[in-house]
């Protein structure tokens, strides 16, 4: 099983400053690499798929780089809507794993 | 508008069955594989079972393989999980989802592009 791992485990930041969130596999996924947002109560949404690429809709301030082992999501300037959790997931096999997940706080 | 529409969870006591069904709508339902996606209270997200979309091919985590049970019906645009010899460790919500790509024949490892608004199932005495 390739094993995802997050960090840091909590990001508190404000409005308007930029997050860096990081996910790094146990093995190399390839370029397999995804992101989502999930808020209080509410299922995960896709945000970022095969490591770069934005979900349909997504704001331009969302995005994703890496490849192999190690992944980023960046946030280039928080809004109120982004404090939420955030999940990587890996699709390079089956066995589909996701981190444990990073969670965006207001500071 | 795309929609995903859980059902059938509950309070079922360890070694009971329930089934659950996710109602598809918005979208061409038996091009696109189709998920069930659990989440344990508090903790994060876990794939315990896939299918594709003509439903011939099927996947299992190992901690539900011999349990639990996929299928689709597309002539209804709904999908089910039957789970039976359930355990505490069962307690969740059950999420369906999307795959993104449309594969109809095939199940290939995916990203999860549409989801439902879940459905609890709890496992207890």
């Amino acid at each position: 099983e390739i094993v995802l791992t997050q960090s840091p485990a909590t990001l508190s930041l404000s409005p308007g400053e930029r997050a860096t969130l990081s996910c790094r596999a146990s093995q190399s996924v390839s370029n397999y690499l995804a992101w989502y947002q999930q808020k209080p109560g509410q299922a995960p949404r896709l945000l970022i798929y095969d490591a770069s690429n934005r979900a349909t809709g997504l704001p331009a301030r969302f995005s994703g780089s890496g490849s192999g082992t190690d992944f980023t999501l960046t946030i280039s300037s928080l809004e109120p809507e982004d404090f939420a959790v955030y999940y990587c997931q890996q699709r390079s096999n089956w066995g589909i794993t996701f981190g444990q997940g990073t969670r965006l706080e207001i500071k | 508008e795309v929609q995903l529409l859980e059902s059938g969870g509950g309070l079922v006591q360890p070694g009971g069955s329930l089934r659950l069904s996710c109602a598809a709508s918005g979208f061409t339902f038996n091009n696109y594989a189709m998920n069930w996606v659990r989440q344990a209270p508090g903790k994060g997200l876990d794939c315990v079972s896939a299918i594709s979309g003509s439903g011939d091919s099927t996947y299992y985590a190992d901690s539900v393989r011999g349990r639990f049970t996929i299928s689709r019906d597309n002539s209804k645009n709904t999908l089910y999980l039957q789970m039976n010899s359930l355990r505490a460790e069962d307690t969740a919500v059950y999420y369906c989802a999307k795959a993104k790509g449309a594969n109809w024949g095939s199940l290939s490892p995916d990203v999860f592009d549409i989801w439902g608004q879940g459905t609890m199932v709890t496992v207890s005495s």
